[in-house]
């Protein structure tokens, strides 16, 4: 069964950290991996999508990887924001569904 | 540009009671799909579908059902409600599997 794991479950930075989120996943046999954004009271946002075929995407100031093999993605966040601050939520596609993390409560502080 | 439509936002059930969370989507997906996310957890799947007529079973399906008679519409009906039903709602489309999925803004429902 597959199981998704993030770490670290929350995190504070001041503003202008580079960061990384970490996701992991037991069953390399994905089709792919998306990352959100949720805010307080809100649905989610998708931020990226990676293929299986791929190894990273980016857009604008975050970039993720992927690695199969090891069954990790990593979400870099350069120069962070106080506007970054929200929960980050990693999910893989396992055939016709999404299996989701517990995510990262991600505070960017001025 | 409405999306995915939730309706109620908020709603307090008491146990036995029966509801029809709404969920109405203006792109023409033909994927659909129900969700619930407990505190501190990521979202479980309970339902989803890939076209009008069809449906079919996520993680945590008991004691909720579905149906989809327009590409548009995908309400979510609790018979009995129970304590454990106590979660936030949210109702996904997407155009098909390989591609970002579209959420609503959830439906907060407490069962007492």
């Amino acid at each position: 069964k597959q199981e998704v794991t993030q770490i670290p479950a929350a995190l504070s930075v001041p503003e202008g950290e580079n960061l990384v989120l970490n996701c992991s996943f037991t069953d390399s046999a994905i089709y792919n991996l998306q990352w959100f954004r949720q805010d307080p009271g809100k649905g989610l946002t998708s931020l990226l999508l990676i293929q299986s075929s791929q190894r990273e995407q980016t857009s604008g100031r975050l970039n993720a990887s992927l690695d199969k093999s090891s069954g990790r993605s990593t979400l870099y966040i350069a120069a962070s924001q106080p506007g970054d601050s929200a929960t980050y939520l990693c999910a893989v596609r396992d055939t016709d569904k999404l299996i989701f993390g517990t995510g990262t409560r991600l505070q960017v502080f001025p | 540009n409405a999306g995915v439509t939730q309706t109620p936002k908020f709603r307090i059930l008491k146990i036995g009671q029966s509801m029809t969370l709404q969920c109405t989507q203006d792109m023409n997906h033909n994927y659909m799909y129900w969700y619930r996310q407990d505190p501190g957890m990521g979202l479980k799947l309970i339902y989803y579908s890939v076209g009008a007529g069809i449906t079919d079973k996520g993680e945590v399906p008991n004691g909720y059902n579905v149906s989809r008679s327009t590409t548009e519409d995908f309400p979510l009906r609790l018979e009995l409600a129970a304590p454990s039903q106590t979660s936030v709602y949210f109702c996904a489309s997407s155009p098909s599997h390989g591609v970002p999925q579209h959420f609503g803004d959830g439906t907060r429902l407490s069962i007492l």
